[in-house]
């Protein structure tokens, strides 16, 4: 299956600064999805990004505030901007897995930001 | 919100199988039920899924009630290294978009 590679893998941030965060893959891929995970909590979609178009964001997060790159197949950026201490989170990215059914995903590690 | 009901957390011994229950009482005809897992600082996996047959691959049993309300993951010979959050999701038209609910803390033990 394929492997992603994300970075940061952690970070400690100030608050009002922003953060990117990177996630490339290894083979390409035509959908990637970023998720949160609060501490404590379970995982929440933030968005679908597709290259060559805009990303597509869930309900209660916008793209002031997680603005995502979808430069090519396999690599996708999400930025945490403006950054507050209720963002510190684990983010992931996530991809279809190829051969398989359309939920099956497989994950990045995650990036987990701990903002001051 | 989620569509699964699962309990908060379960024990279980190294070496016995371990059998998680998951309640989806309202899903549908076209849902599936998808099992993730996470271990402690990492991203979640995948474990298995099913529509409406029993399913088994080298990870685990998937065990679907008849009429779909429930479903069991069984690991059949738990390890240390199984002790994670085990997630039962139901889902089957939003491509990429799993709604994780608080899953089970299993935890195996010596």
């Amino acid at each position: 299956s394929a492997v992603i590679s994300q970075k940061p893998s952690r970070d400690i941030c100030q608050r009002g600064t922003s953060l990117t965060i990177q996630c490339q893959v290894d083979s390409q891929v035509t959908m990637m999805f970023w998720y949160r995970q609060q501490p404590g909590q379970s995982l929440t979609l933030i968005a679908t990004a597709n290259q060559g178009s805009e990303a597509t964001y869930e309900s209660g997060f916008v793209i002031d505030k997680f603005p995502i790159s979808r430069p090519n197949l396999t690599f996708s950026t999400l930025t945490v901007s403006n950054m507050s201490p209720e963002d510190s989170s684990i983010y992931l990215c996530s991809i279809p897995t190829v051969g398989s059914g359309a939920n099956v995903l497989t994950f990045g590690a995650g990036s987990r930001l701990t903002v001051l | 919100d989620a569509k699964t009901t699962q309990p908060p957390s379960m024990d279980c011994a190294e070496g016995r199988a371990a059998n998680l229950p998951c309640n989806h009482s309202t899903i549908s005809g076209n849902e599936y039920v998808y099992w993730y897992r996470q271990i402690h600082s990492q991203g979640p996996q995948y474990i298995i899924h099913g529509l409406k047959n029993n399913e088994t691959n080298e990870m685990a049993s998937l065990i679907i009630t008849e009429d779909r309300k429930s479903s069991t993951l069984i690991l059949p010979h738990a390890t240390l290294r199984d002790t994670a959050v085990y997630y039962c999701i139901v889902d089957g038209t939003s491509y990429g978009k799993l709604t994780f609910g608080q899953g089970t803390i299993l935890t195996v033990h010596p």
